[in-house]
């Protein structure tokens, strides 16, 4: 069973910290990260993604990718209260018929405070 | 370039009624994915059609769901007779992705979602 772990939070910064998040995988052969920002009663759309090792930089957001270790995560800088929501960590997997799909994991809850 | 439609936003039914959703991806993108996601919890795949062809319904209840997409275009998603743990909101996604595709082809992106209350 390929999973994508991620600590379920909360995880609580004061405004203008940096925020780190998470995520671990277990299919070695994974191409492609994803992290996902949800905020309450909507739906996931897409902050940043990543294929391979290293950083990658978008405005305050830096996703790193180490594949060795099997490890993905998000540093969100100077956090702003508009940040706070849950954050989801997804990989793709290749399955049967050479299917691509994504793994999902549960989300990290994020709360900024002012 | 216009996004996922879906209908409808919400749907309030009985238990052992029946109830649909419909989905409409972005233009050109060949794969089109069912999410359910309950409270607290990541999106769970339900089916996923490559064009008009099911590539993965390995976590799809066949014995009450079922899921179209005829034209390789819009889907519906069908819940019948629908369960109280049925309720949830129901996420359509759209993807660019083929077989031998790049990483970036692998991007979903999601419509509004149907939340679902199922008393």
């Amino acid at each position: 069973q390929k999973e994508v772990e991620q600590n379920s939070g909360p995880l609580s910064v004061p405004e203008g910290a940096i925020a780190s998040l998470n995520c671990t995988y277990s299919d070695r052969v994974s191409q492609s990260f994803f992290w996902y920002r949800q905020y309450s009663g909507k739906s996931p759309e897409l902050i940043m993604s990543i294929y391979s090792n290293g950083d990658k930089e978008d405005g305050r957001f830096t996703a790193q990718l180490n594949k060795a270790s099997q490890y993905v995560s998000l540093l969100i800088r100077d956090s702003q209260p508009s940040d706070s929501a849950t954050y989801l960590c997804a990989v793709n997997s290749l399955g049967a018929g050479n299917n691509r799909k994504l793994i999902w994991g549960l989300g990290t809850s994020l709360a900024v405070n002012p | 370039e216009a996004g996922v439609a879906q209908s409808p936003r919400y749907k309030i039914i009985e238990k052992r009624q029946s109830v649909a959703f419909w989905c409409n991806p972005i233009s050109g993108h060949a794969t089109l994915y069912w999410y359910q996601q309950i409270l607290g919890q990541g999106p769970k795949l339900l089916i996923q059609f490559q064009n008009n062809g099911v590539v993965d319904d390995s976590q799809l209840p066949k014995d009450r769901f079922s899921a179209e997409r005829l034209k390789g275009v819009d889907s519906t998603l069908k819940i019948q007779p629908a369960k109280l743990e049925d309720s949830a909101v129901y996420l359509c996604a759209s993807s660019l992705v083929r077989l031998g595709g790049t990483g970036a082809a692998d991007t979903q992106y999601f419509g509004p979602g149907t939340r679902l209350t199922v008393l």
